[in-house]
């Protein structure tokens, strides 16, 4: 089935450690984002990327970073210099802008 | 950049009854207005959603409205049922550009 796989998704971090979160999609969309997910915040956009080995900071960009090698993947690393990582990680991809097909989500506890 | 305001953020109602989410957005620019059902410890999947050329969309139980003059759209959900418990999402953007910005959410909770 078509659909967008995040892994993993449980993940703990203790403070100090960078950790990286897996998005893969077989819909074959050119566009691919992360967004942030916090109680009564909505969805705030972190990195999106139009087309491979190209991607733009988002909203809150800050203590993370992307890479688009391939179509298919877009992973993202929450670094050590992020100041509140705790939160639900959601990745999504589009067959054009603003139609977006989510994945199930990874929640990330900094212990 | 865009600015996206949804109300209100929790609505409750009863099974049958009719629920109407409300949003509005800043950006005269923005010419399509999706809308995201997410249950509890999922993602949010597109239920919805209307472009700037057209004032009404209707799909079963669910209709969207949109008003450009007021740069405001509705979702409109009739005979509730306690599936259609969850949050839901209005989004805004400009065709040009892939920058999706999202309301807060209303959490609707259908009571049996």
């Amino acid at each position: 089935d078509g659909g967008i796989t995040q892994s993993p998704k449980y993940l703990f971090r203790k403070e100090g450690q960078n950790v990286t979160l897996s998005c893969e999609q077989n819909l074959n969309h050119d566009a691919m984002y992360w967004y942030r997910q916090d109680p009564g915040q909505g969805l705030r956009l972190i990195y999106y990327s139009q087309i491979v080995n190209d991607f733009q900071k988002g909203d809150i960009a800050e203590g993370y970073s992307v890479s688009r090698e391939k179509k298919e993947s877009f992973p993202l690393t929450v670094t050590s210099a992020q100041k509140n990582p705790t939160a639900f990680y959601l990745c999504a991809s589009g067959r054009g802008p603003g139609e977006l097909f989510f994945g199930e989500g990874s929640r990330l506890t900094v212990l | 950049g865009e600015n996206v305001e949804q109300h209100p953020s929790t609505l409750s109602v009863q099974e049958g009854d009719s629920a109407v989410i409300k949003c509005t957005y800043s950006d005269s620019a923005s010419n399509y207005f999706p809308w995201y059902k997410q249950e509890l410890g999922k993602g949010p999947q597109l239920i919805i959603d209307i472009r700037s050329n057209v004032g009404e969309k209707k799909d079963q139980r669910i209709a969207v409205t949109l008003n450009k003059t007021a740069k405001h759209f509705s979702l409109h959900i009739t005979e509730t049922q306690p599936e259609d418990s969850a949050v839901y999402f209005c989004a805004a953007i400009q065709s040009s550009n892939y920058k999706l910005t999202f309301g807060k959410g209303t959490l609707l909770t259908v009571n049996p």
